[in-house]
């Protein structure tokens, strides 16, 4: 079975300034993908940015760009100048590749506040 | 109009009450689930089909029950309602993406809010 940790309950930044949040995983096999799910207080769930296991290239979506190191079990989620718009919960998301049957295995949620 | 619509988008109700909680699609995906969101626990997956005739359990099905009437249609039953299913409710959908299968992507609803009291 998977996990997937994020140490960070909560963070909170400065408008414009640049924020990671943290994720590691644990899992078995060598073929996968990560992904990141944006929250709102409108409780939608958005993709944000995706990474699949076998590309060594780290994905990078506008202002958002992650970090894995697949060695250390990595993922962390860089957002570059931040906005008001950012404060949202983050989740680390994983997914066996293949369609895992059961879905996505989600950490338990950063909240990220963007002050003014 | 949304893909995945989601009712009630939030409901009160009392213990011992039977519950359900439907989701339609209109984006023609065949993979559906439900996850139940709490606080500081992230989303964690109650039941997901394949299609039709293909139901399977997730990590916390114990209380709940699901069907799958239809392609477009995913509903989640809670027989006698208690205080701690008190949570926020997601449908997904998923679609193979050609070659590439399922790759990994949800399509959220936008959410039940369910309190049992």
């Amino acid at each position: 079975a998977q996990t997937v940790t994020q140490s960070q309950p909560e963070m909170s930044v400065q408008e414009a300034e640049t924020v990671t949040l943290s994720c590691t995983y644990d899992t078995s096999e060598s073929n996968y993908y990560l992904f990141w799910y944006k929250q709102p207080p409108s409780r939608q769930m958005i993709l944000v940015i995706r990474q699949e296991a076998y590309k060594q290239q780290n994905a990078t979506e506008n202002r958002f760009s992650v970090n894995f190191q697949k060695a250390a079990k990595s993922f962390s989620l860089k957002i570059s100048d931040s906005q008001l718009g950012d404060t949202a919960m983050y989740f680390c998301a994983f997914m066996k590749h293949g369609g895992g049957a059961d879905g996505l295995t989600f950490g338990k949620g950063t909240h990220l506040i963007i002050q003014p | 109009d949304a893909d995945v619509t989601q009712t009630p988008r939030n409901r009160i109700t009392k213990t011992g009450k039977r519950i359900m909680l439907e989701c339609s699609q209109t984006k023609g995906h065949d993979r559906m689930y439900w996850y139940r969101q709490d606080p500081g626990l992230g989303l964690r997956l109650i039941y997901y089909s394949f299609d039709v005739k293909d139901i399977n359990k997730g990590e916390i099905s114990d209380g709940y029950s699901v069907s799958r009437q239809a392609q477009a249609k995913f509903s989640l039953s809670l027989e006698s309602a208690i205080p701690n299913q008190t949570a926020l409710y997601f449908c997904a959908t998923s679609v193979r993406q050609g070659l590439r299968g399922y790759t990994g992507e949800l399509f959220f609803g936008e959410g039940s809010r369910l309190t049992v009291l």
